[in-house]
């Protein structure tokens, strides 16, 4: 079974620094997607970003980009120059695509709640 | 607009008591699941649906009953078995890849 690891219960930071939040899996498959998601107070869950494993190439949305270690089994999101507004629980996400359609739950971590002071 | 709706938005429950959570798409997608989450933890899966009549558990399934008679709607019911029902209950449906989430229903039991 696939496990989700997020190391850092809390983060803070000021506004307009760069933070990064940690991910690491646990998967004997070799094609997977990994996704970020954000929750911000409201707790509406939102896609930041998707990287699909068997693409070499990191994803980058805007302020958020990730650092994709297949080998390290490692997915690391980077928030650039960070704004009030992500302040949110990020959670590290992992789907299996070799399931069928409906059976391709998203495995979860615990989840970081990342604060940005002004 | 095309959306996942949940209703309520916050439900109370007596002890013993069996309660329906609301999930409604029109996206019209096929796959639909049932997520419960705990403070301090990730989502756990509860159930999900592939298609109009057929469910299937998933890693939380105890405690829990789903239907799925319409490709729009994929009611939960927390049923009395469920021993620690308080907990944020999240719907999403699927295209491809990507999950879409509904805005949440928060349960307390009294």
């Amino acid at each position: 079974a696939q496990t989700v690891t997020q190391s850092q219960p809390e983060m803070s930071v000021q506004e307009a620094e760069t933070v990064t939040l940690s991910c690491t899996y646990d998967t004997s498959e070799n094609n997977y997607y990994l996704f970020w998601y954000k929750q911000p107070p409201s707790r509406q869950m939102i896609l930041v970003i998707r990287q699909e494993a068997y693409k070499q190439q990191n994803a980058t949305e805007n302020r958020f980009s990730v650092n994709f270690q297949k080998a390290a089994k490692s997915f690391s999101l980077k928030i650039s120059d960070s704004q009030l507004g992500d302040t949110a629980m990020y959670f590290c996400a992992f789907m299996n695509p070799s399931l069928i359609q409906g059976a391709q739950k998203l495995v979860f971590g615990q989840g970081t709640r990342l604060t940005i002071n002004p | 607009d095309g959306g996942i709706t949940q209703s309520p938005k916050y439900l109370f429950r007596k002890e013993g008591q069996n309660v329906t959570l609301s999930c409604e798409q029109n996206l019209n997608h096929d796959a639909m699941y049932w997520y419960r989450q705990d403070p301090g933890q990730g989502l756990r899966l509860i159930y999900y649906s592939q298609i109009v009549n057929d469910f299937q558990k998933g890693d939380i399934a105890e405690g829990y009953s789903v239907s799925r008679e319409k490709k729009e709607s994929f009611p939960l019911t927390v049923t009395s078995a469920q021993k620690n029902p308080t907990a944020f209950y999240l719907c999403a449906s699927k295209a491809l890849s990507e999950q879409f989430f509904g805005p949440g229903t928060r349960l307390t039991v009294l």
